[in-house]
This record gives C-alpha cells, sequence and structure tokens, in this order.
C-alpha cells in the first residue's frame, strides 16, 4: 500500500533562518506531488503542484520554492523565513493522470515563525 | 474561477443528532467534489468523492453527500453524530479535463459535539 510521509512534525525558527521540510512517498511511481498551506480560518492554500522530476508549477508567489529531486521526494525550501509563513504545511500525492484524482495527504508539518 | 464555500465556520451539534454541512461550489462545467476531515494536528482523510453517475454518495464512517446541480451544492450528511465525529470539514472541487488534479479548498467547518 502507498503510503506518505512528511518531516519533521513541527518547527519553530527565528525570522530570517532557512527553511527545508520533506515528504516522501511510497509504494507507488510518479506521482503528482502538491504542497498545500493551511493557516488558520483561511483553509488550504495550493502552494506548488509537481507532474515529474523538474516539472513543478507555482500557484502562488511567495518567499517559498519546491524541489523534486527526485521521483517520489518533495522539498519545500525557504533561504529566509518571513513571521507570515508560519502554518500547517501539508504534503498530497495522487496518481498522475489528467483530471480529477483523489489526494492522499500527509500528517503534516507545523512551521511557527519567531 | 473555481471556488468553493462552506458558510458555516462552526457548527454544534449534540450526539446522536443529524448533521448537514453545507457546500457550494462555482465551476463551469461538471465538478469533481470531494469532502475532507482533518482532525486537529492530522492531515486531512478523505471522506467521499463525487465523478460522476448517482448524485448521492455514501463515504466512510456513515456519512453520505448529495451533489444538486441546479443548487451547485454538494451537502454532507449524517444521520446521528458520535462524538468522534469532531474535527474540522472541508469540502473541495477539482476542474478534471486537462487539470492535474489540483483540489479548490473551502475554508471548513469545525464541527463539535455536544455529550
Amino acid at each position: 500500500s502507498q503510503t506518505i510521509h512528511q518531516w519533521p512534525a513541527t518547527l519553530v525558527q527565528p525570522v530570517g533562518s532557512p527553511l527545508s521540510l520533506e515528504c516522501t512517498v511510497e509504494g507507488t511511481s510518479n506521482p503528482n506531488l502538491y504542497w498545500y498551506r493551511q493557516a488558520a480560518g483561511r483553509g488550504l492554500q495550493l502552494l506548488f503542484y509537481s507532474i515529474g522530476i523538474d516539472q513543478i508549477s507555482s500557484e502562488v508567489p511567495q518567499n517559498l520554492s519546491a524541489s523534486r529531486p527526485q521521483d517520489r521526494q518533495f522539498i519545500l525550501s525557504s533561504k529566509k523565513l518571513l513571521l507570515s509563513d508560519s502554518g500547517f504545511y501539508l504534503c498530497a500525492w495522487s496518481v498522475r493522470r489528467p483530471g480529477a484524482n483523489v489526494l492522499t495527504f500527509g500528517a503534516g508539518s507545523r512551521l511557527t515563525v519567531l | 474561477a473555481q471556488s468553493v464555500t462552506q458558510p458555516d465556520i462552526h457548527i454544534t451539534v449534540s450526539e446522536g443528532a443529524s448533521l448537514e454541512l453545507r457546500c457550494n461550489y462555482s465551476y463551469g462545467a461538471t465538478p469533481y467534489l470531494f469532502w475532507y476531515v482533518q482532525s486537529p494536528g492530522q492531515g486531512l482523510q478523505l471522506l467521499l468523492k463525487y465523478f460522476s453517475g448517482d448524485t448521492l454518495v455514501q463515504g466512510i464512517k456513515g456519512f453520505e453527500a448529495e451533489f444538486k446541480r441546479s443548487q451547485s451544492s454538494f451537502n454532507l450528511r449524517k444521520p446521528s453524530v458520535h462524538w468522534s465525529d469532531a474535527a474540522e470539514y472541508f469540502c473541495a472541487v477539482s476542474g478534471g479535463g486537462g487539470s492535474q488534479g489540483n483540489l479548490i479548498f473551502g475554508k471548513g467547518t469545525k464541527l463539535s459535539v455536544k455529550p
């Protein structure tokens, strides 16, 4: 069966520090991968999605970037964190095909920027 | 542009009572619709989905939802709520077709259950 892992689960970082959140998927090949951010009272916002290695689309201009160094690994990064980057970050995967796909989410990473 | 509206930010129901969570969507073609549930500090779990066919769909944990095209709605229902149903519920829409499966989420409805 497929599983998705995110780490770290919780992170407290000072303003201006770098960030790296990792997500890996097991038990499947060539998945679509997604990063969402959940801020209080704002629902889930799609940040990035990827349909393959080096194929990453950014949905929202921001202080963050994403990379996909391997087929089943998706990394969310920042060079210098802002206070507004605080939130709950969720990675998700789906089968790679056009159209409606069921997204399966990881357990999330809680980021607090102080 | 696609959008999802969940009009109720917070709902409280008594255990054993029935539940209906509202969801309205905006999309130009036939949407693909989803309901997810999130327990505090956790990821999202799929409750049910609608792609086509029967407009009343059954999901896990005794939930069901009905797609009403004329009302652009996809309301979630449960006949008898259990204390373990306390969580946040998200409705989502996907564009299908040539999209990459990206989901647009509503802002969520937090459900509290009174004993």
